[in-house]
Formats: C-alpha cells, structure tokens, sequence
C-alpha cells in the first residue's frame, strides 16, 4: 500500500543548528516525491521536489530509493524556517498524491 | 490571477444539512484536487479532475460526496446529509499536466474549514 510516514511531529532546534526533517515512503511503483511547507496562517506550498535537484531556501533533499526515503535537509536552521512540513508522495502520472501527517519545525532564537 | 480561490473560508452547519463548496483553480491548470485534511494530519486525497472529467476518486468518498467541474474551469464538492465527522478542512489544488520542472505542480487554495454541530 502507498504510504508517506513522517515520523515526527515537532522537531525543535536552535537557530544556526543543522536540521533533518524525515520522510519514508511506500509505494509500488517509480515514485514522484515532494516537500510542502505551510507558513503560520498561509496556504500549502510546494518547497522542492525530488525531480527538480534544487535547493530552495537553502533546503535539500535527496531521493533514497534503497532506503525508501526523502528527507529534508537545512545546514543552518533561521527563525523564519518555523512551519509545518509535509512530505507527498505521487505517481508518475500525478492521478494521486499521499501526504505524510506533516512535521512541525521550531526554530528557537 | 491570484491563484487558487475557495469559497466559503468557513461553513457552520447542521448535522443532516447538506453544504458545497467552490474552488476556482489557476486559470490556465487543466487538472484539479480535492483534499480534505483533519487535525495533526496530512490532506487526504479525495477526488481530481482533469478538464471536466473526473479521473479518480478515492474509497474515502462516500455516497454522501459529489464532486462536479462542469465546464472544465470551477470546481463544486458538495456533501449531503452532513455528519459531525465531515468537519475538516477541505482543500481544493490545481496543476498544469505536462513535461519539464514547472508541470505537475500543484497549487492550494486556503480552504473550507466545515465544522457540523
């Protein structure tokens, strides 16, 4: 079954400090992978996508097919990366998308 | 174009009242979803059209729920006789099916927020 586990629900962290964000995923096929970010009292919006090999906002994540995961990566976490992070997970064809429950992201001053 | 359009932002309703929502996607997107998401979870895929057909729809969507896009363009999801377990948000997304990095991206609109008493 298609399945996005993200298996924190809030990770904290100091400013300056590394974070990782972690998302597995379950599926049969070739899966297309995505990162969504919703800012306080904005709507859903896409960070970055697997495809793409892009960094935005100084975020990356890298595609583990052995390991099944696409975790997100910041070197130097600001006070303005506080959100709630959700990773999705589609086929090919983009009929159907599966999002994990989402993790939220505080960054302490 | 400001993006992705939901109306009404909030529904109160009845329990046993029926309610739809619209969604008017970015004009130029050929596909549209609808999501619905409760507390401390993702969106839960629902349905999605591309143009005015609807191409899947997921077992979550009961009898009660009917998704239209009559003309290709604004989306209705109407849900008939409300139960307090239909309070969520409910999202609406469009995208532009196609080739290359900027195709098969989707985009949210802010939602219906439902709560059945």
């Amino acid at each position: 079954a298609q399945r996005v586990t993200q298996p924190e629900k809030l990770l904290s962290v100091f400013k300056g400090a590394p974070v990782e964000l972690k998302c597995n995923y379950s599926y049969s096929g070739s899966p297309e992978l995505f990162w969504y970010v919703q800012y306080s009292r904005q709507r859903l919006q896409l960070l970055l996508r697997h495809i793409s090999r892009e960094s935005i906002k100084g975020f990356t994540a890298d595609l583990n097919k052995g390991e099944t995961s696409f975790h997100l990566k910041k070197p130097f976490a600001q006070e303005e990366d506080s959100a709630m992070y959700y990773c999705a997970l589609s086929g090919h064809n983009f009929n159907k998308f599966y999002f994990g429950s989402g993790t939220k992201l505080n960054v302490k001053p | 174009d400001t993006g992705v359009s939901q109306d009404p932002r909030h529904k109160i309703t009845k329990r046993g009242q029926n309610v739809t929502f619209r969604c008017d996607p970015i004009s130029e997107h050929n596909r549209l979803y609808w999501y619905r998401q409760t507390l401390g979870q993702g969106p839960e895929f629902l349905t999605y059209f591309q143009n005015e057909a609807q191409l899947e729809k997921s077992r979550l969507l009961s009898d009660r729920f009917s998704a239209e896009r009559p003309k290709g363009s604004f989306s209705t999801l109407e849900i008939q006789r409300t139960e307090q377990g239909d309070s969520a948000m409910y999202l609406c997304a469009s995208s532009q099916i196609g080739q290359g990095p900027a195709k098969n991206i989707q985009y949210f609109g802010a939602g219906t927020r439902l709560s059945v008493l």
